[in-house]
């Protein structure tokens, strides 16, 4: 079973407009790491946001913030006013024990002007 | 500070030949790890590295070798180069003590097999 889903392939949205990317995962470990990654046109993989499974509060970082819901094992991406920089391919990734992180097969994000 | 650096960007290899990817951090960083990416997916674990001189297998190590002689290199070597294996290979690290910080990744080696 795949670890990591993320179910939209491609996303449009219009500048300045908030996005949800979504993202479900699978563990029987209670304790594990949930982090986004952007992936520009340039091939660089860039860090965004991390949630802790303990964390009560859900993570924001600038215009990103992570809507994690626990009990439906989500962890959606939210984008708040975007911008032309945003397009990129976007991957959601659980770190469990160990440190290794298994991803997902991403997001493409397209924003319009 | 630059990072992780991964030499060489891009390589074209024919079938059957060998190379070595290698892999340096300058961040002191324990946790290494080497990714596969292929076209429209997401990065698949190859090998990874808890320490120096420590290495294991990821989700799909066959056909590629690992060592990890000094913390701050770690060496992705393919013994014999097949088609299959053309894809985008990223490095990426962390430090042991810092686990809710995401990895620092290499910029990546663009790799094709003929």
């Amino acid at each position: 079973a795949q670890k990591i889903t993320q179910t939209q392939p491609g996303m449009f949205v219009q500048e300045k407009e908030a996005v949800t990317l979504d993202c479900t995962y699978d563990t029987s470990d209670p304790s594990y790491g949930l982090f986004w990654y952007k992936q520009p046109s340039s091939g660089e993989m860039i860090f965004l946001i991390y949630q802790g499974s303990y964390d009560q509060q859900n993570a924001t970082e600038g215009r990103y913030s992570l809507n994690f819901q626990k009990a439906r094992k989500s962890a959606n991406l939210v984008i708040s006013a975007s911008q032309l920089g945003d397009s990129a391919m976007y991957f959601c990734a659980m770190r469990e024990g160990g440190g290794k992180s298994t991803f997902g097969d991403g997001t493409t994000l397209t924003v319009k002007p | 500070n630059a990072g992780v650096t991964q030499t060489p960007k891009f390589r074209v290899l024919k079938t059957g030949q060998s190379m070595t990817l290698l892999c340096a951090q300058d961040m002191n960083h324990e946790y290494m790890y080497w990714y596969r990416q292929d076209p429209g997916m997401g990065l698949r674990l190859i090998h990874y590295s808890v320490g120096e001189g420590t290495t294991a297998k990821g989700e799909v190590p066959d056909g590629y070798n690992v060592s990890r002689l000094k913390k701050q290199n770690f060496l992705l070597g393919l013994e014999s180069a097949a088609p299959s294996q053309t894809s985008v290979y990223f490095c990426a690290s962390h430090r042991k003590q810092e686990p809710n910080y995401g990895y620092t990744f290499g910029s990546g080696t663009r790799l094709t097999v003929v």
